[in-house]
This record gives C-alpha cells, structure tokens and sequence, in this order.
C-alpha cells in the first residue's frame, strides 16, 4: 500500500520567507511525527500528534516553527521567516498506535534550502 | 526527558567480519528499542526491535541484545556486505512514550 507522502521533496527559499511543508501518513495511522535532519547529523525531534489530543511541541526550536494536523490526518509544517540554519530534511512519520512503543514509518523527506 | 547515546560513530569493517554498535539511554522506564537503517539519500528504516521483555532477539544477520539494569542495548550484524553499509539509528521512547529519541547514528561501511 501506499506509505508516507511528503511534499515538496526540494524546496529552496529566499532567507526571510515562509514554508509549508506537508505530510500524508499511512490510512489509519493515528500518531504522526516531524522530525528534523541536519546534514550528516542525527534526527532530531519537532512535534507529535496523537489523534484529537492536543500534540506535543516540546521540540520546536523557536516560534517560527508551527504545525497543525487537520481531520487527523495530512499534516503540514510552517517555517515563518525562514533562516539559513533552517537548512535540513524534514522527515515526517507515521505509526498505527498511541505513543513511541510500536514502528515508525518515514517518509522520504523534504530538503530544505535556505539561501 | 530521554537520553540516547550511540557508540562508535563510524565503522568500518572488512566484507564477511561482524559489526556491533552500542547505545545507552537513561530512563529506566524506555520499554521499546528499535534500530533504523538509512542508506545514503533514503528514509530512515526499522530493521528490528526489541521489547523490554526479553533479552535477545535475532533477525536473520542481524540481532539486537538489551541489558535493562545496565540500560544499554546493542546491534550485531554478521557475516557484513556491502549492501549493509548505511547510517544505522537506536531509539528509546522515554518514560512518557509518546516519542521517540534517537541516537547520534553510526556510519557503517563495509569494505569488499
């Protein structure tokens, strides 16, 4: 079946400007995450929805980052006044049950470019 | 919250040797611990995991060992190839669950 969408797969913006970024997890995937990837560098963890409870945004790294996820489902990431060390993948998951205990699944990213 | 550490950073190993890396977490109460595969330019992959119930677990080449009182866990990869070379990920949950901390990674190459 499908797995985890994620669009755009490039994106390279002007320093100052706004992104969005998207996500569609797998049907019936009811817990979604963003993480962030620096080149070369671990993943580093942004925000994570749970069905209709309120999502935990304890890895935003400044109020520039917010998400939202309608219909609990598609997903999108909003960089505002984006900087250069904003460059990095943004790597969306999903998974089936409540929590962190049961496999992620990846999309294939969107590279951010901030020039 | 949860802290994974993930030893060696890199290693390089001869086609056909073995490959072990090792992390560390320190909340008692992670109870999952997976391992994800990331080949150059692709998306991370879960290749195996293991539960806090048990000690051992064995996939074919590769296997995951966790120790719960010393809180570390390891993956072994025997008999390496070449297609094993990628950046290898461990996770743990935290006490909360509700996400997963990854480790630094660890570049694995193999050499033929």
């Amino acid at each position: 079946g499908a797995g985890v969408s994620q669009s755009p797969s490039n994106k390279v913006t002007e320093k100052g400007k706004d992104v969005e970024l998207r996500c569609d997890p797998i049907s019936g995937h009811t817990a979604l995450y963003w993480y962030r990837q620096s080149l070369g560098q671990g993943l580093e963890f942004l925000i994570y929805f749970q069905g209709n409870s309120a999502p935990d945004k304890s890895g935003l790294p400044s109020d520039r980052f917010s998400a939202e996820r309608t219909g609990g489902s598609v997903s999108t990431l909003t960089i505002q006044r984006t900087q250069q060390e904003d460059s990095a993948v943004y790597l969306c998951a999903s998974s089936t049950r409540q929590g962190a205990n049961s496999p992620l699944h990846f999309g294939n990213g969107t590279r951010l470019t901030v020039t | 919250g949860e802290n994974v550490e993930q030893h060696p950073s890199t290693l390089s190993v001869q086609e056909g040797d073995s490959a072990v890396i090792k992390c560390t977490y320190s909340d008692s109460a992670s109870n999952y611990f997976p391992w994800y595969k990331q080949e150059l330019g692709k998306r991370p992959q879960l290749i195996i995991d293991i539960r806090s119930n048990v000690g051992e677990k064995k996939d074919q080449r590769i296997a995951v060992t966790l120790n719960k009182t010393a809180k570390h866990f390891s993956l072994h990869i025997t008999e390496t190839q070449p297609e094993d070379s990628a950046v290898y990920f461990c996770a743990a949950p935290g006490a909360a669950g509700n996400k997963l901390t990854f480790g630094g990674g660890t570049r694995v190459l193999v050499k033929p």
